[in-house]
């Protein structure tokens, strides 16, 4: 089946670690979105892909950053985690950017110690 | 700017009973609206979504989603609450005229009891 995934599904850092969270997608849609959700909160976008055309959100910390090497794989660099930046973080595709449907992945949970 | 407000954080019916999820949209025009669900410590899943077609919007699971322009809602309903509906529910917006950004609302979690 066509399908959004996410590795890990777990992923434990220290504080200030670089840590890298993967996505890739059998989809082969053109849009590509990463978002942060923390603990009973709706999830936040944090910047998406369109093909290779990178668009970040204005409130986005510096601290976050992304990679879309092609098509079907895209990753979410965390530089210096900090407590704050522990969540699940989701990575969702759509074919296209004009209200279509997006596909989520299962999720990230990130734990920073 | 667009939002969605979802009233109740928490809702609890019992199995058989109506659901009702509210969501009402704030937007100078009528932007398109979506419904998604998330079980525990899983992605979301896309239940319908409303893009100026009909404004009753069937989706999957039983569950459907009237558009009222009037009252600026989009409530989320299903006629008999089954124990697997217990879940997340998520109202969501999207701009019209462009662009596929979602805003969500900030969850309903529904409780199904026996």
């Amino acid at each position: 089946d066509a399908m959004v995934i996410q590795n890990p599904r777990y992923q434990v850092t220290q504080f200030g670690k670089p840590v890298t969270l993967s996505c890739s997608q059998t989809l082969n849609h053109n849009v590509m979105y990463w978002y942060q959700q923390k603990s009973s909160q709706a999830p936040k976008l944090l910047f998406h892909y369109y093909d290779k055309d990178f668009n970040n959100e204005a409130d986005t910390p510096d601290n976050f950053q992304s990679r879309r090497p092609n098509t079907s794989f895209c990753f979410l660099d965390i530089r210096s985690p900090g407590l704050g930046d522990a969540a699940m973080y989701l990575c969702a595709t759509s074919e296209g950017q004009e209200q279509e449907t997006q596909y989520f992945g299962p999720g990230t949970r990130l734990l920073v110690l | 700017a667009q939002s969605v407000t979802q009233l109740g954080s928490h809702v609890s019916v019992s199995e058989g009973a109506l659901v009702l999820l509210r969501c009402n949209y704030s937007s100078s025009v009528p932007p398109y609206l979506f419904w998604y669900v998330q079980y525990p410590n899983q992605g979301l899943q896309l239940l319908l979504k409303y893009t100026s077609a009909a404004t009753l919007v069937k989706g999957i699971n039983g569950f459907e989603a009237e558009f009222k322009k009037s009252e600026t809602s989009f409530h989320l309903t299903k006629p008999s609450a089954h124990m697997s509906d217990a879940a997340e529910y998520f109202c969501a917006v999207s701009p019209t005229g462009g662009g596929n950004k979602l805003t969500f609302g900030t969850g309903t979690q529904l409780k199904v009891e026996l």
